[in-house]
């Protein structure tokens, strides 16, 4: 079954820098996902697409601030220079055959 | 401009029935892979449905013989007609563009900014 696991809460401070995992189910190292924030009282946003080999494209008007890595089922999204706006809910996206899937999504405090 | 704008949302009792809208601008609906997502209040995020550019259609379990996905290539809008809501299909409804690139999904690209359907008696 493919099922993406992600921390239920993460935080970091303003100006440093921030890793979120995102893993994989057995059996699905290979897949790509995405990644999407969520701001408070907004719709979701498209960050990225994160490749098995850490290759990864970015959205329309993301900054170079975000960005993304792999390693085996795991999946990263990394801000770095955090600012306010980026405390949000980040969520992991990926598909199959007839299937789309999210992670439970992260919250990142910023302090 | 890729433009996503879902209406149709409001208030509806159990066993009703509600039609969603997506007008989408700047790109084509019937040549891309478009999807449904929901967000039951101060929940996460859960696919319902997609349909392919060749009209082929996916629907999560919780959906599966309720909820049908079509689009009118004419207005360029993408439908959810949603049939027997019960109370747990109360959530904000998301309309998603999914990208393609070189023949491999993107993931979705593109969100509308959702419309509210709550269902209760």
């Amino acid at each position: 079954q493919l099922v993406l696991t992600q921390s239920p809460s993460a935080s970091a401070s303003l100006g440093a820098s921030v890793k979120l995992t995102c893993t994989l189910s057995s059996g699905h190292s290979t897949y790509a996902i995405a990644w999407h924030q969520q701001q408070p009282e907004k719709g979701p946003r498209y960050l990225m697409k994160l490749s098995s080999d850490g290759g990864h494209s970015k959205g329309d008007g993301i900054p170079d601030r975000f960005s993304g890595s792999s390693s085996g089922a795991e999946r990263y999204l990394t801000i770095s220079s955090l600012q306010s706006e980026d405390e949000a809910d980040y969520y992991c996206q990926t598909w199959g055959t007839g299937i789309r899937v999210f992670g439970g999504g992260t919250k990142l405090t910023v302090l | 401009e890729v433009q996503l704008v879902e209406s149709g949302g409001g208030l509806i009792q159990p066993g009703g029935s509600l039609r969603l809208s997506c007008a989408a601008s700047g790109f084509t609906v019937s040549s891309n892979y478009m999807n449904w997502v929901r967000q039951a209040p101060g929940k996460g995020l859960e696919w319902v449905s997609v349909i392919y550019s060749g009209g082929t259609t996916y629907y999560a379990d919780s959906v599966k013989g309720r909820f049908t996905i079509s689009r009118d290539s004419s207005r360029n809008t993408l439908y959810l007609q949603m049939n027997s809501l019960r109370a747990e299909d109360t959530a904000v409804y998301y309309c998603a563009r999914e990208g393609i690139r070189g023949g491999t999904l993107d993931g979705f690209d593109y969100w509308g900014q959702g419309t509210l359907v709550t269902v209760s008696s």
